[in-house]
């Protein structure tokens, strides 16, 4: 089992430019989520889905929209991106409901917004 | 508004001696996590603690939750250099909507 994966790992855009970063996970869980992590700062939710065609905002959710078509997928979308948004960004996911309900993390992908 | 406050946010520790991370959070949660962060990596999950009084040890490591102070402790016995790396708890608001505390990072030094 890969666990949680995300692409791409790097990225450079121009400020304005727009990119989809994907997530999958190969473990049938129901949960996932998207995070940013800023140097200094824990992680901070962007937005999250408790199951195909659901997604809900998190704590820091402007700017950025998400789908999740297929249960295995997970789509963070930038439709205009900005130098505020250069963050490592992390994909988890996790079984849901009651419980452990723990999360499982992808390797990152670091964003640079010029 | 749920806060996630650890203390401290660095912690600099000579091998073999003892210490303990704390997590304070200013409102009730279902669940409590211990994370490790190692440098450039992603997160690994260390402890989920479900219930008042809830203790869980691995290794050198024991997290303990005390629900009633809203507090958990992340305690590091006979420190090795390996354990170097930044530690985050994080409380759950609901249906996995996490709040991180920004992170202690330990340095262990012989």
């Amino acid at each position: 089992n890969a666990g949680v994966t995300q692409t791409p790992k790097f990225r450079v855009l121009k400020t304005g430019q727009s990119m989809t970063l994907l997530c999958a996970q190969d473990m049938n869980h129901e949960y996932m989520y998207w995070y940013r992590q800023d140097p200094g700062m824990g992680l901070r939710l962007i937005h999250y889905s408790v199951g195909e065609g659901t997604t809900a905002k998190g704590e820091v959710p402007d700017g950025y929209n998400v789908s999740r078509l297929k249960k295995q997928n997970f789509l963070l979308g930038l439709e205009s991106a900005a130098p505020s948004q250069t963050s490592v960004y992390f994909c988890a996911s996790s079984w849901g409901g009651q419980g452990y309900n723990e999360q499982f993390f992808g390797p990152g992908t670091r964003l640079t917004v010029l | 508004e749920l806060k996630v406050e650890q203390n401290p946010l660095f912690l600099s520790m000579q091998e073999g001696k003892n210490y303990t991370i704390y997590c304070n959070y200013s409102t009730t949660s279902d669940r409590l996590y211990w994370y490790r962060q190692d440098p450039g990596k992603s997160l690994e999950s260390l402890f989920v603690l479900l219930s008042n009084g809830a203790v869980k040890q691995e290794g050198r490591l024991m997290a303990s939750l005390d629900t009633k102070a809203r507090l958990s402790t992340l305690h590091i016995t006979a420190a090795v250099h390996d354990l170097s790396a930044t530690y985050f708890c994080a409380v759950d608001r609901s249906q996995g909507n996490l709040i991180f505390g920004k992170g202690t990072k330990l340095s262990v030094k012989p």
